[in-house]
């Protein structure tokens, strides 16, 4: 986990509201990805960035979106159009070049 | 599209004995795979990967995967197991330049080992 941060650990939303998830890495990586987990699923691709200013839908990136300001900042917002968003979120890392991901604590999304 | 596939949602072993945790891929071209094991509410941690090269991949923790292009398999295998392996492990393929070459996840296997 070490290098990217997920905050908060623990989201609770009410239904019909966004919420931000952030991702921060220190990594000087220059891909970043979100995926989202659900049990007996394993991992699926929400958005991919590989540079600053620039991002790519993956297989379920309805009801979702990101931004890349900045090399180090990755944040998700689940917004009210998905329509199923309790999971496990987990942000990840990749230096160009390298093919290994590292990744991030995961924040885990409620909806009450 | 490249994926992978676990086919044992669980395994259980004995402590002190040897596991195996399997894993099949299909892939276009030549496959870049990876093994990650995550611990309850914890991010994934990265073990091991094969690229190119031995068949045989060590990694972290003691642990050690074998690629089989024949069988399309990388099995990952630890030669004595410890209550602290107990966790999810996934097996991943990477895709492709038109994916931001990002990881195509197996549904994982929870791992199981007892004193």
């Amino acid at each position: 986990d070490g290098g990217i941060t997920q905050s908060p650990k623990y989201l609770f939303r009410k239904e019909g509201q966004n919420v931000t998830l952030s991702c921060e890495q220190n990594l000087n990586h220059d891909a970043m990805y979100w995926y989202r987990q659900d049990p007996g699923q394993g991992l699926r691709l929400i958005y991919y960035s590989q540079i600053v200013n620039d991002f790519q839908k993956g297989d379920i990136a309805e009801g979702y979106s990101v931004s890349r300001e900045k090399k180090e900042s990755f944040p998700l917002t689940v917004t009210s159009a998905q329509k199923n968003p309790t999971a496990f979120y987990l942000c990840a890392s990749r230096s160009q070049g390298i093919d290994t991901q590292y990744f991030g604590p995961g924040t885990r999304l409620t909806v009450l | 599209a490249q994926s992978v596939a676990q086919p044992e949602d669980q395994v259980n072993v004995a402590e002190g004995n040897p596991l195996t945790v399997k894993c099949t891929y299909s892939v276009s071209g030549n496959p870049y795979l990876f093994w990650y094991v995550q611990y309850p509410n914890r991010g994934l941690q990265f073990l091991l990967k094969y690229i190119t090269g031995d068949n045989l991949v060590k990694g972290s923790y003691g642990f050690e995967a074998e690629f089989n292009k024949s069988q399309t398999s990388f099995h990952l295998k630890k030669p004595s197991a410890l209550v602290s392996d107990s966790a999810l492990y996934f097996c991943a393929v990477r895709d492709g330049r038109g994916s931001g070459y990002a990881l195509n996840f197996g549904k994982g296997t929870s791992l199981l080992v007892t004193p």
